[in-house]
């Protein structure tokens, strides 16, 4: 079965500083990798996902993710953070022909000013 | 599209009521989920549906959870009797093929 780890319970980064938030995963094939956000008291919003082909994905609010084969990672990084990306964090792994998504904790994100 | 609604937002109960959770997922998406979310467990699969018919169920607390999909438009997730320990926010997410999924605003319930 697959799973998913998310070291860091929470992140505090400065605005306008970069971010990185980690995500490892198990599986013994290709996953499909996904991140998702959360924010407060509202329901998930896809942010990326890889499937296939180049390991280095865009997504939506100028996030990107990395999917590293040999570290079982699909990190996801920001240039530039912004006080509106503060919010929780979800990684996800779907996988096989079973195509329920096994989330990882969650990241909880704070920016300070 | 109005993307996956979900009803209510949020319900208060108390143990013992029956609880209804209902989901209209994205026109023309044959796969809709069930998860739920709490502190403890995080976000867990619950059921999932292809084209109307139940895949897996296996997380979902069959003596008092039950989940129907009676047509491609509208899921519920009923919860009779329900515990304090229900309390939770559940979502539903509907795909077009199973891959990609897409997140309704979830129903914040409490049960006193």
């Amino acid at each position: 079965a697959q799973s998913v780890t998310q070291p860091d319970i929470h992140i505090t980064v400065s605005e306008g500083a970069s971010l990185e938030l980690r995500c490892n995963y198990s599986y013994g094939a290709t996953p499909y990798l996904f991140w998702y956000v959360q924010s407060p008291g509202q329901g998930l919003q896809l942010l990326l996902k890889y499937f296939s082909g180049d390991t280095l994905v865009q997504g939506i609010k100028g996030f990107e993710a990395e999917f590293k084969r040999s570290q079982s990672s699909f990190n996801l990084r920001k240039p530039s953070v912004h006080w509106s990306d503060a919010a929780e964090y979800f990684c996800a792994v779907g996988a096989g022909g079973r195509r329920a998504l096994t989330f990882g904790s969650g990241t909880r994100l704070q920016v300070q000013p | 599209d109005a993307g996956v609604i979900q009803s209510p937002r949020h319900e208060v109960t108390e143990m013992g009521q029956e609880v209804t959770l209902r989901c209209k997922p994205i026109s023309g998406h044959d796969y809709l989920f069930w998860y739920r979310q709490t502190m403890m467990q995080g976000l867990e699969l619950l059921v999932y549906f292809n084209n109307k018919a139940v895949m897996d169920d296996s997380g979902m607390p069959k003596d008092r959870f039950s989940a129907k999909m009676p047509n491609a438009s509208f899921s519920t997730l009923k919860i009779q009797p329900s515990e304090p320990r229900d309390s939770a926010v559940y979502f539903c997410a509907s795909s077009p093929g199973g891959e990609t999924q897409y997140f309704g605003p979830g129903t914040r319930l409490l049960v006193l």
